[in-house]
């Protein structure tokens, strides 16, 4: 049981690249969700999912599309890179009950994306 | 603007004493508040949560207090033990479009000295 698995860990990108990065749980959870962190802001939504097949806008959505491919996975993309999405990506992932009540989430290790 | 805030940035603490983290929120529409630890390159793990119709929620060394008339919530570590020593969040988290996102705070970084 791994809980929730982000890759890759690490990844540098010139201004102008896009790329992908991929979030997989094994938990069964049918909520997941893509924060980022930066330094005196905490945790920041950027996309959601509440259950397969949905997506929505968090906070900071701007820059960033989402896929839920199935249950288990859910991706962000960056399609144009900026400095500003220089940050650490957060996964998460958590049980939502049938009236849409949600509670603790469980994260992955995180992405650190610097964009030069 | 943040609807969820941690003012203290960093706090330190000697070992076996009371460690308390502090937070506040602007949003009367929160519902349920946890906390959050993380540790240096890992992802946050959760820790401790309290139901809005709750004041007092304790869990082994942990207690989350919650003051909803002055929209505040605590988290008392006793006694503190070096291995406490992470970035503690606190969470909160209300219903929007019939789904509970959730909002947080900055973090505090606790040390524990030995």
């Amino acid at each position: 049981n791994a809980g929730v698995t982000q890759t890759p860990k690490f990844q540098v990108l010139k201004t102008g690249q896009s790329m992908t990065l991929q979030c997989a749980q094994d938990m069964n959870h049918n909520s997941m969700y893509w924060y980022r962190q930066d330094p005196g802001m905490g945790l920041r939504l950027i996309y959601y999912s509440a259950s397969e097949g949905t997506t929505d806008k968090g906070e900071v959505p701007n820059g960033y599309n989402v896929s839920r491919l199935n249950k288990r996975e859910f991706s962000l993309r960056l399609e144009s890179a900026a400095p500003s999405q220089t940050s650490v990506y957060f996964c998460a992932s958590s049980i939502t009950s049938g009236t849409g009540n949600a509670y603790e989430q469980y994260f992955g290790p995180g992405t650190r994306l610097t964009v030069t | 603007d943040q609807q969820v805030k941690q003012n203290s940035p960093s706090l330190s603490v000697q070992e076996g004493r009371i460690s308390i983290l502090n937070c506040d929120y602007t949003n009367s529409m929160f519902d349920y508040f946890l906390w959050y630890k993380k540790y240096p390159a890992e992802g946050p793990t959760f820790l401790i949560s309290i139901s809005s119709i709750k004041d007092k929620n304790e869990d082994g060394r942990f207690t989350v207090f919650l003051n909803k008339s002055a929209k505040h919530l605590s988290l008392h570590i006793v006694p503190s033990q070096p291995g406490d020593s992470a970035v503690y969040f606190c969470a909160a988290s209300a219903r929007e479009y019939n789904f509970n996102k959730f909002y947080f705070g900055s973090g505090t970084k606790l040390n524990v000295k030995p």
